[in-house]
């Protein structure tokens, strides 16, 4: 079953506009880490953050964390045609396993 | 560094029919795990291997196997195909297990006609 959700779940903007994404998940967490999709291809690792940081930086990219709320949000400033994909975050529960519970994932289109 | 090799890329099957499908990790990393992809059900964890042992499963019937070589290298098999086995398989590959990041493969792309 999915862990976490993903809002919204379409996203439209225009080049140039930043994009929000946000994520919620239900139970604790090691870390969250953020991907991106391009039409059905491999998943791209963008981030991980850990449950003990609140905000990390990469890039364009800018990644909150909100333990107390079990929610995360991926912020990409300035976007561009290229970003256009689904984004998925993933929970990592256990430091016993690498298994990665994934959202449903957001599609952000960046129109030129 | 080399990424996280799948292959092949697409497969056509044909129900009954088993498959293997191959995933080779970053060099250095021992955990390899395994994901379905399906429009309906989103992304699933099947499986999940460290130093050749089977560490965690998901959800999945038994006719979904894997296993692990002594370089890393990983293999699943899906046997007596079902049309809902069609899917995107993704491999991730991590340094350890658990608490770091995983990289992914660009996926093997099954059809089963």
């Amino acid at each position: 079953s999915q862990q976490g959700e993903e809002d919204p779940q379409a996203l439209s903007i225009q080049e140039g506009e930043n994009a929000t994404m946000n994520c919620s998940y239900k139970t604790s967490i090691n870390n969250l880490q953020w991907y991106r999709q391009n039409s059905g291809r491999g998943l791209v690792h963008l981030i991980l953050i850990r449950s003990n940081e609140r905000e990390k930086h990469s890039g364009r990219l800018r990644v909150t964390l909100d333990t107390s709320k079990k929610s995360s949000s991926l912020l990409i400033t300035a976007s561009r045609a290229a970003d256009t994909a689904s984004y998925f975050c993933a929970t990592d529960n256990s430091g016993n396993t690498g298994k990665l519970i994934f959202g449903q994932g957001t599609t952000l289109q960046v129109k030129p | 560094k080399a990424g996280v090799t799948q292959t092949p890329r697409y497969l056509i099957k044909t129900r009954g029919q088993q498959v293997t499908l191959s995933c080779s990790p970053i060099s250095g990393h021992r955990s390899v795990s395994w994901y379905q992809q399906t429009p309906g059900q989103g992304l699933q964890f099947l499986f999940e291997y460290f130093s050749e042992t089977q560490r965690n499963k998901g959800n999945f019937p038994g006719r979904f196997s894997g296993r692990q070589f002594s370089n890393s290298r990983s293999e699943m098999n899906v046997s007596t195909l079902e049309l809902g086995d069609s899917a995107l398989y993704l491999c991730a590959s991590s340094l350890q297990i658990g608490n770091t990041e995983a990289f992914f493969g660009q996926g093997t792309r099954l059809t089963v006609v």
